[in-house]
């Protein structure tokens, strides 16, 4: 079945850098890539998604970058800014089992003033 | 719209108790979904139901019960509670139309002694 692999588990950066999560998938079938974060008490909240058929998606400071190839996902954020400490979760739709997905195990993200 | 609402928020229940997590969504989505979110562990999938009347098996289905009588609600049963069903336990909805886009609700806490 699917897995999803995630990387950094932590990140820590200062307020205005870049920070960089990437994710690994096992099932070359998967088609749908969303990108959740998480803050303290809530739920996940969608903030970008990619389907298969695209290799890049922009979303004002948020980006997330597709290789089917080597299948690998990442989310970028620029300009980083503290609201955006939060967990993030990488997922991956389960081919065959449409509206399921698989999470990664999140990354915590930590933007320093 | 409310979006997706659980409760109870929080929940303490002893070894072989039973409790019943419930989940409202009022967007008329077809799909929904029960995940629990263990530390170190990402979202999970318990069970799921494509509209009312069907349920199906996630992940890790052993100790829950669901069932779906209506489109709006999707409640989760816990038939005799096990320390081992410590967690935070989410619900989500899609439509059908595009399923795999979930929308999270807020979570209930949930801890076995």
């Amino acid at each position: 079945g699917e897995n999803v692999e995630q990387h950094p588990s932590t990140l820590s950066v200062q307020e205005g850098d870049s920070a960089v999560i990437k994710c690994t998938y096992s099932d070359s079938a998967s088609n749908y890539f969303p990108w959740y974060k998480q803050e303290l008490g809530k739920g996940p909240q969608l903030i970008i998604d990619i389907r298969s058929n695209v290799g890049e998606k922009k979303d004002q400071r948020i980006a997330v970058t597709l290789n089917k190839t080597a299948k690998h996902f990442s989310l970028h954020i620029t300009e980083t800014q503290p609201e955006d400490s939060a967990v993030y979760f990488c997922a991956a739709s389960i081919a065959g089992s449409q509206g399921n997905l698989i999470f990664g195990k999140g990354t915590k993200l930590s933007v320093k003033p | 719209n409310a979006g997706v609402t659980q409760t109870p928020k929080f929940q303490v229940l002893k070894t072989g108790q039973s409790m019943t997590l419930q989940c409202a969504q009022d967007m008329n989505h077809e799909y929904m979904s029960w995940y629990r979110q263990d530390p170190g562990m990402g979202l999970r999938l318990i069970h799921y139901s494509v509209g009312a009347g069907i349920t199906d098996q996630g992940e890790v289905p052993n100790g829950y019960n669901v069932s779906r009588s209506t489109t709006e609600d999707f409640p989760l049963r816990l038939l005799s509670a096990a320390p081992s069903q410590t967690s935070v336990y989410f619900c989500a909805s899609s439509w059908a139309g595009d399923a795999d886009t979930q929308y999270f609700g807020p979570g209930t806490r949930l801890t076995v002694l």
